[in-house]
């Protein structure tokens, strides 16, 4: 069965680093998703993205946050600049359709020092 | 806004007793519902889903859901867990004509011998 994979599985950065988590969707997935999970907290929406471009975006999602699709298959989160509230699980997603179920990485764990 | 609430924050049970996990959720507007599970040091996987038609849907590992309007829940059961049932149960929202899914905070089941 088609999945999505992330990497690196585990992430340490320094704080004031930029950092950059990678996702492979699923390949007929139109969709993309990232969300992140501080530990012990709920899993929160950070941002989608369709036909290039960013759709819907939470509060989370500023201006050190940015999504990109270098390629036909690689979908990117970019923190610029890193801070230690910034570390969490980071999951991504992709869906055929807006309405259709996310399906999820296993996610990158982010620990800025 | 909308929110979604998972009543037990851990749920233990005995191995092949019937156990259900309880989601509540708010909204003005239709929507999508979806259980989630999470495994140790794994991903969200999509456990089974509600978007239309019959209002109790099947699963994977035999769990199943009920989506009841009049009471905004879809609560998840299983008939007799397994051993291999321990893992973190999420329930998650998706309002029609919106992209990012909200989550519970997560149901820890743990199956004890």
């Amino acid at each position: 069965e088609p999945e999505v994979t992330q990497t690196p599985s585990h992430q340490v950065t320094q704080m004031g680093q930029e950092v950059i988590l990678r996702c492979v969707p699923i390949s007929n997935h139109l969709y993309f998703y990232w969300y992140r999970q501080i530990l012990g907290q709920k899993v929160e929406f950070l941002v989608s993205f369709y036909n290039n471009e960013i759709s819907e975006k939470s509060e989370i999602f500023d201006d050190q946050f940015s999504v990109e699709r270098p390629d036909g298959s690689n979908f990117t989160l970019k923190i610029r600049s890193t801070k230690l509230e910034d570390s969490a699980m980071y999951f991504c997603a992709s869906s055929s359709f807006s309405n259709q179920p996310q399906h999820f990485g296993d996610g990158t764990r982010l620990s800025i020092l | 806004a909308q929110s979604v609430t998972q009543l037990d924050s851990q749920v233990p049970v005995f191995e092949e007793a019937p156990v259900e996990l309880r989601c509540n959720y708010s909204s003005s507007v239709s929507v999508y519902l979806f259980w989630y599970v999470q495994y140790p040091n794994q991903g969200l996987q999509l456990l089974l889903k509600y978007l239309s038609g019959s209002t109790l849907v099947k699963g994977i590992n035999g769990f199943e859901a009920e989506f009841n309007k009049s009471q905004t829940s879809f609560h998840l059961r299983k008939p007799s867990v397994h051993i291999s049932d321990t893992a973190e149960y999420f329930c998650a929202v998706l309002i029609e004509g919106a992209q990012k899914l909200v989550f519970g905070q997560g149901t820890r089941l743990t199956i004890n011998p």
